[in-house]
């Protein structure tokens, strides 16, 4: 059964470090989306691609924060500097082209808390 | 803004019984919506969908209802089973773009 993977699950640091999430894809899928859960807003759309280019990161803190896809079986979220205020569970999700009701596939997420 | 909302942050109800999870959107171009499924320390899984020119949808225990004029949507547990117990997201999109819309979600607790 295919899945999006996720890496790291965890990741405690502090203040001002370089934080740097990994999701790779289901194989053919060409739609990836990073979501940001938190209690208050549910799950936030941060940033998607489309056969890896960027599509919208609208949702994203553009000074802190950016996505990329170096391939296809990549895609990366770095925060840069971090903040107590970035700790959430971060989602990574893959799909097909959205034109018919083809559902996304979600890894099992990077809960981040910055100290 | 919110486009797709959730007013019901939780939801507590008896085996066997039946579950109604409650969804209101406010855009009116959204094409297709969707139930997620999420486990503690696990990612959203696909539950069921429906498209926009349907009322309803059913999938065993599931049953997704869209009212359109009413901007409104519910999924039905019929009969509850103590593994539903999950937060429960709707979302929602525009078949001609690729974003999909998350509402808060709903956590549902099925007891024994």
């Amino acid at each position: 059964d295919a899945r999006v993977t996720q890496t790291p699950r965890h990741k405690v640091t502090e203040m001002g470090q370089e934080v740097t999430m990994r999701c790779q894809p289901i194989l053919g899928h060409n739609t990836v989306f990073w979501y940001r859960q938190t209690m208050m807003q549910g799950l936030e759309l941060l940033a998607y691609f489309r056969n890896r280019a960027p599509l919208d990161d609208s949702g994203m803190p553009k000074d802190r924060f950016s996505a990329e896809m170096p391939d296809a079986t990549l895609a990366t979220l770095k925060i840069q500097p971090s903040e107590p205020r970035d700790s959430a569970v971060y989602f990574c999700a893959s799909g097909l082209v959205l034109g018919s009701n083809q559902p996304q596939h979600f890894g099992d997420g990077t809960r981040l808390s910055i100290l | 803004d919110q486009q797709v909302k959730q007013n019901s942050p939780s939801l507590s109800v008896q085996e066997g019984r039946i579950s109604i999870l409650n969804c209101d959107y406010t855009n009116s171009m959204f094409d297709y919506f969707l139930w997620y499924k999420k486990y503690p320390a696990e990612g959203p899984t696909f539950l069921i969908s429906i498209s926009s020119i349907k009322d309803k949808n059913e999938d065993g225990r599931f049953t997704v209802f869209l009212n359109k004029s009413a901007k409104h949507l519910s999924l039905h547990i019929v009969p509850s089973q103590p593994g539903d117990s999950a937060v429960y997201f709707c979302a929602a999109l525009r078949t001609s773009y690729d974003k999909v819309i998350f509402g808060p979600g709903t956590s549902l607790s099925v007891i024994p």
